[in-house]
């Protein structure tokens, strides 16, 4: 079946700076790739949808400047989380969607970021 | 908007014992409907899904029926084991759009 290989699945990182995230969809190709934050105990929050070769589209109240997508490829997708901060601490989690089909999501393993 | 509603948790559970978590939804046409397991530490996992009314999606032993008279997709397993402790999540899609998640349902079954 599908798979979403992310990683890193555990990053520790020092405020103020940047640390990168990807999502590389293994044996299919990712025409969309959804980013969501999960909080503790929480739902998952949609964070921005990116199509391959244009520029994502972020949900209200998540700063672009601070958390830049880019979707170069049909197989990755990348996530920067940009000067990071104590609050940016959380488990970031990217889904892609091959083709059009309402169905088709398949997960990445999470990333958990921790910043001190 | 689009919107999920699940039953707060934790949902404690002693292993061989009939589960029930509910979900009903709110959507302007007709949703694609799932439900979704997440492991400790680990990204979500579809666990079954019904893209019309009346479907019933079915797998590792849990099913969901789509009910579009009550807007529901309860998910049902006969007898739950040790294994099945996680997050349950449900979800709907509608058209080509983005996955609306509930807030989740923590399932902790005890030997």
């Amino acid at each position: 079946g599908a798979v979403v290989s992310q990683h890193p699945s555990r990053v520790i990182c020092k405020s103020g700076t940047s640390v990168k995230i990807e999502c590389r969809s293994l044996d299919f190709q990712a025409t969309t790739m959804f980013w969501y934050r999960q909080f503790p105990k929480k739902s998952l929050m949609l964070m921005a949808t990116s199509n391959e070769g244009s520029k994502a589209t972020y949900e209200q109240g998540v700063e672009k400047d601070k958390f830049l997508i880019n979707h170069a490829s049909l197989t990755l997708s990348t996530l920067t989380v940009t000067s990071a901060h104590p609050e940016d601490s959380s488990f970031y989690i990217c889904s892609a969607r091959q083709g059009t089909t309402n169905y088709g999501y398949t997960f990445g393993s999470g990333t958990r970021l921790t910043v001190v | 908007g689009d919107s999920v509603t699940q039953m707060e948790g934790p949902v404690t559970l002693s292993e061989e014992a009939f589960l029930t978590i509910n979900c009903t939804y709110t959507a302007t046409g007709y949703p694609s409907l799932f439900w979704y397991v997440q492991y400790p530490g680990e990204g979500l996992q579809l666990l079954l899904k019904a893209t019309k009314a009346d479907d019933k999606g079915s797998n590792k032993g849990f099913e969901a029926t789509y009910r579009k008279e009550t807007t529901s997709f309860h998910l049902e397993k006969g007898s739950v084991q040790v294994s099945d402790s996680a997050v349950y999540f449900c979800a709907l899609s509608e058209g080509f759009q983005k996955l609306v998640f509930g807030t989740g349902t923590r399932l902790l079954v005890s030997p």
